[in-house]
């Protein structure tokens, strides 16, 4: 079976903490992305990164940072965290290309900025 | 920009009623679109995707989606609902820009089953 592992379901951290939130993938993918879901909003794209120590900016990437490493782990980083961080992240990978653009998600990381 | 509009937010069907989550998108090239569930306290999965192949995509627990160009739409069914449908369903495109290939997701529709 596919995995996409993400190392914290539930966080609770302070105003102005940094804030490791870490994914890693078993499949081999190129691809891998941070997405924040928040209600009424759906799935917003963070940073994305298509190979090793690449990265680019999606939709909503203020306030974030990401490291890719090694393939098959992809960090988001929040260096100062603030209540409207306050989240579910998802972490997904694909396979290289185009393909079929089908992405394997995460269960999530639920954080919570007080 | 590409985007993808599921028309309501939250839907109950009763059970063993007929299921009807709609999305329309818009697209100025012929588009890959999917449907993705997510059952609470969990990541999404993919129920079903269309390529350019059949307008009418079968995908797991008994969903089916068809592709309608003329109207841009990609509404997802379901013949009975069950209770274990309760979730809540991600309309997507994936579309090309600056040379990468990015899924773009609706709202998100809740549905609620009734016993």
């Amino acid at each position: 079976d596919v995995k996409v592992t993400q190392s914290s379901r539930y966080l609770v951290k302070r105003t102005g903490e940094k804030v490791f939130l870490e994914c890693v993938q078993d499949m081999d993918h190129e691809n891998m992305f941070w997405y924040r879901q928040d209600p009424g909003l759906g799935l917003r794209l963070i940073y994305f990164s298509y190979d090793v120590k690449m990265k680019e900016k999606g939709d909503i990437p203020e306030g974030y940072s990401v490291s890719r490493e090694k393939k098959e782990r992809f960090s988001l980083i929040l260096e100062s965290a603030s209540t409207n961080q306050t989240s579910m992240y998802l972490c997904a990978s694909r396979t290289g290309g185009a393909g079929t653009g089908e992405l394997f998600f995460g269960e999530g990381s639920r954080l919570t900025v007080l | 920009a590409q985007s993808v509009t599921q028309l309501g937010s939250h839907v109950s069907v009763s059970e063993g009623a007929l299921v009807l989550l709609r999305c329309n998108y818009s697209s100025s090239v012929p588009p890959y679109l999917f449907w993705y569930v997510q059952y609470p306290n969990q990541g999404l999965q993919l129920l079903l995707k269309y390529t350019s192949a059949a307008t009418l995509v079968k995908g797991i627990n008994g969903f089916e989606a068809e592709f309608k160009k003329s109207e841009t739409s990609f509404h997802l069914t379901k013949p009975s609902a069950h209770m274990s449908d309760a979730a809540e369903y991600f309309c997507a495109v994936l579309y090309s820009g600056a040379g990468s290939y990015q899924l773009t997701f609706g709202k998100g529709t809740k549905l609620s089953v009734i016993p």
